[in-house]
């Protein structure tokens, strides 16, 4: 089986301070990586994905998240935060099992973002 | 990328019914999910929409009360059957297309109230 955990429910920080949104997986199979934000009243969107090739991937608004191997992780990260990065982001982990695709999420993490 | 059309957006539904909530793709993809979103919580795999045959349940979930159904590559639709409020809750529609990509796109979900 696999999960996903987000240790962090919620990360306040100030505005053009950096952040780091943590993410770590378990799974006994090959895994693909993604950040998912969801917005005030709005549906999910994808922020980036790790499929295979370089470990550090970028998203357009900023946001990077490397994947560890060794360490079963796949932190997100920005190095100065906006306002209108205010929102829930959830890590999750997709994988073939039994024949199967599935992907699971982690429980989530809002961003407050403070002026 | 893929666009999804889920209807209802919304309902307000007694207890002891039940509500079909439809998902219709712009294109033919591989695979297709639907989740739960609780109130301020985390995405919920229920089921996996499997083209002419039954749907694949996650543990906690039967196919007496989320009975699914997939007629063809681009439509599903999942029933909440016997409603009582802890049923209240965001439904959401997800697609994945295996070209390469591997990620999984996410309609606008039904928000659903049980009274």
């Amino acid at each position: 089986a696999q999960s996903v955990t987000q240790l962090d429910s919620q990360v306040p920080v100030f505005e053009e301070a950096p952040v780091e949104l943590r993410c770590n997986y378990s799974s006994s199979v090959s895994v693909y990586l993604f950040w998912y934000v969801q917005y005030p009243n709005q549906g999910l969107q994808l922020l980036l994905k790790y499929l295979s090739g370089s470990t550090l991937v970028e998203s357009i608004n900023g946001f990077e998240a490397e994947f560890n191997k060794s360490q079963t992780s796949f932190h997100l990260r920005k190095p100065s935060v906006h306002i209108s990065d205010t929102a829930e982001y959830f890590c999750a982990v997709g994988s073939m099992m039994d024949s199967s695709y599935k992907l699971i999420f982690g429980s989530g993490t809002r961003l407050l973002v403070r002026p | 990328s893929a666009v999804i059309s889920q209807k209802p957006s919304r309902d307000i539904c007694q207890r002891g019914t039940s509500l079909t909530i439809q998902c219709q793709v712009d294109s033919q993809v591989t695979m297709m999910f639907w989740y739960r979103q609780q109130p301020g919580q985390s995405l919920t795999l229920i089921a996996t929409a499997n083209q002419g045959s039954e749907a694949t349940y996650e543990s906690g979930f039967v196919i007496d009360k989320f009975p699914i159904s997939r007629p063809n590559l681009t439509f599903s639709t999942l029933t909440v059957s016997n409603m009582s409020p802890e049923d209240s809750s965001i439904y959401l529609c997800s697609v994945i297309n295996f070209k390469g990509r591997n990620e999984a796109f996410f309609g606008q979900g039904t928000r659903l109230t049980v009274v």
